[in-house]
C-alpha cells in the first residue's frame, strides 16, 4: 500500500521557522518526484514546490510566494521529503500536503497543519 | 503557468439529477508520447483532505462510485455526477499535473 504521511506541523510565530516531513512507503521513492501543496483555511489548493528524483538532478522548484523562504529536500535512505519553512508569515497558515504523481495514480498525504500566529 | 478555469462556482442540483462541472485549460494537457491527459479531479468535504476521483482525466480511482465520470482531452474536461446523492455534496477541484507549477481550478461547490 502506498502511503505518504506528513508530520511536524504546529503553531509558530511570524518570522519563525518550522520543518515538516513527508514519510513515504509502498513505492519506488528513489524514482519519485514529490510536490508540496497547501490549503489555507477556507481557501483552494496551492502548489508550493517540488523536488525531482536524485537521478533527475534532485533539484527543487518553488512557487513565487515561497521562493527564498521555503526549501524542499529529500533523504532517499529513509524515503522522506522535508519542507523547511523560514520567515513564516500569517498567510502561510495552511494544511500542508505532500503528493506524488505516479503512473498508477496521484497519491496524497492527509496533511499537517501549520498555524502562524502571534 | 497553466490556468484552469473551472465552472460554475456553485452548482445547486436536486437529488437524483445530473451535475456537470467544466474545467478548461489555458494549454493542452495531452502528452502525445503516452497518449495521456494530465488532468485530475478531486472531491473535498469540510475538514477533510481532497479525495482523488479521477486521474489521466478519465481513470476512476478505486472505490469511486460509477455515477461519477471524467471526460475530455486537450484543453476541455468535464466531471459528471449522473445521479446526485446526498453524500456527493462537496467542493470539486480540477488539477493539472502536466507542468509545474501544478495548478488547480478554483473549485465548484455542489449543493442540494
Amino acid at each position: 500500500e502506498i502511503q505518504l504521511v506528513e508530520s511536524g506541523g504546529g503553531l509558530v510565530r511570524p518570522g519563525g521557522s518550522l520543518r515538516i516531513s513527508c514519510a513515504t512507503s509502498g513505492f519506488s521513492f528513489n524514482d519519485a518526484w514529490v510536490s508540496w501543496v497547501r490549503q489555507g483555511p477556507g481557501k483552494g489548493l496551492e502548489w508550493i514546490g517540488r523536488i525531482k528524483s536524485n537521478a533527475a538532478g534532485g533539484t527543487a522548484d518553488y512557487a513565487g510566494p515561497v521562493k527564498g523562504r521555503f526549501t524542499i529536500s529529500r533523504d532517499d535512505s529513509i524515503n522522506t521529503v522535508f519542507l523547511q519553512l523560514n520567515n513564516l508569515e500569517f498567510e502561510d497558515t495552511a494544511t500542508y500536503h505532500c503528493a506524488t504523481a505516479l503512473s498508477t495514480s496521484i497519491y496524497w498525504g492527509q496533511g499537517t497543519l501549520v498555524t502562524v500566529s502571534s | 503557468d497553466i490556468m484552469l478555469t473551472q465552472s460554475p462556482d456553485s452548482l445547486p442540483v436536486s437529488l437524483g439529477e445530473r451535475a456537470t462541472i467544466s474545467c478548461k485549460s489555458s494549454q493542452s494537457l495531452f502528452y502525445s508520447s503516452n497518449n495521456k491527459n494530465y488532468l485530475a479531479w478531486y472531491q473535498q468535504k469540510p475538514r477533510q483532505p481532497p479525495r482523488l476521483l479521477f486521474y489521466w482525466a478519465s481513470v476512476r480511482e478505486s472505490g469511486v462510485p460509477d455515477r461519477f465520470s471524467g471526460a475530455g482531452s486537450g484543453t476541455d474536461f468535464t466531471l459528471t455526477i449522473s445521479s446526485l446523492q446526498a453524500e456527493d455534496v462537496a467542493v470539486y477541484y480540477c488539477h493539472q499535473y502536466y507542468l509545474t507549477p501544478w495548478t488547480f481550478g478554483r473549485g465548484t461547490k455542489v449543493e442540494i
